[in-house]
């Protein structure tokens, strides 16, 4: 069965830290595209990055450059973002996805940033 | 980075009528490769999003005939042929041609 279970997301207040794990069982993210989408009530669906499997190329949006940072583990068929300098308009709930399409979606984490 | 804007925001449907949800872009969605990477989601209540249609018109796996998609280049339709109860909740397009991916502001489908 093909599963994404995100995990990792938290309250921190502005200026902090989150790192956020999605672990994928029923394909092999080896060869493929992942992706982090988050979704605001203000600013609705947002792709914030994605990372090719075998981690080469990776694409940002502009208001997280240089602030979040994807990463793979392959060996064990999970997707990572690591969140620094966070604000509160990084409040949201994050989703990770098989694809630039967001193919197959996970449940879901909540990060608030708030002091 | 490309905006799509859907119409209408709300779409009240009488069950057994059909439905239609438009999604324009401000750019081609027309890929390099020749192909339009336009999608279409459904978020029910308290899930998460799930994809209906892919570029455009194939429907994904496990998805009802009633649900097709269509369109070319900046004009793109998502159409269900008689909505059912299940089928409340919001729907998103999004483009995924050009980086960053964009999404629509969101149908949300309720019934009369």
């Amino acid at each position: 069965e093909v599963q994404l279970v995100e995990s990792g997301g938290g309250l921190v207040q502005p200026g902090g830290s989150l790192r956020l794990s999605c672990q994928v069982s029923g394909f092999s993210i080896r060869r493929i595209w992942m992706s982090w989408v988050r979704h605001t009530p203000g600013k609705g669906l947002e792709c914030v990055a994605n990372i090719k499997g075998e981690g080469g190329d990776k694409n940002y949006v502009e208001s997280v450059k240089g602030r979040f940072s994807i990463s793979i583990d392959n060996a064990n068929n999970s997707l990572f973002l690591q969140m620094n300098s966070l604000r509160g308009d990084d409040t949201a709930v994050y989703y990770c996805g098989r694809g630039w399409e967001m193919g197959v979606w996970g449940q879901g984490t909540t990060v608030t940033v708030s002091s | 980075d490309v905006v799509m804007t859907q119409s209408p925001l709300s779409l009240p449907v009488t069950l057994g009528q059909p439905a239609s949800i438009s999604c324009r872009s401000s750019q081609s969605l027309v890929s390099g490769d020749g192909n339009t990477y336009l999608h279409w989601f459904q978020q029910r209540p308290g899930q998460s999003p799930r994809r209906l249609i892919y570029q455009v018109s194939a429907r994904a796996s496990g998805v009802p005939d009633r649900f097709s998609g269509s369109g070319s280049g900046t004009d793109f339709t998502l159409k269900i042929s008689r909505v059912e109860a299940e089928d409340v909740g919001i729907y998103y397009c999004m483009q995924s041609t050009h980086w960053p991916g964009t999404f629509g502001q969101g149908t949300k489908l309720e019934i009369k």
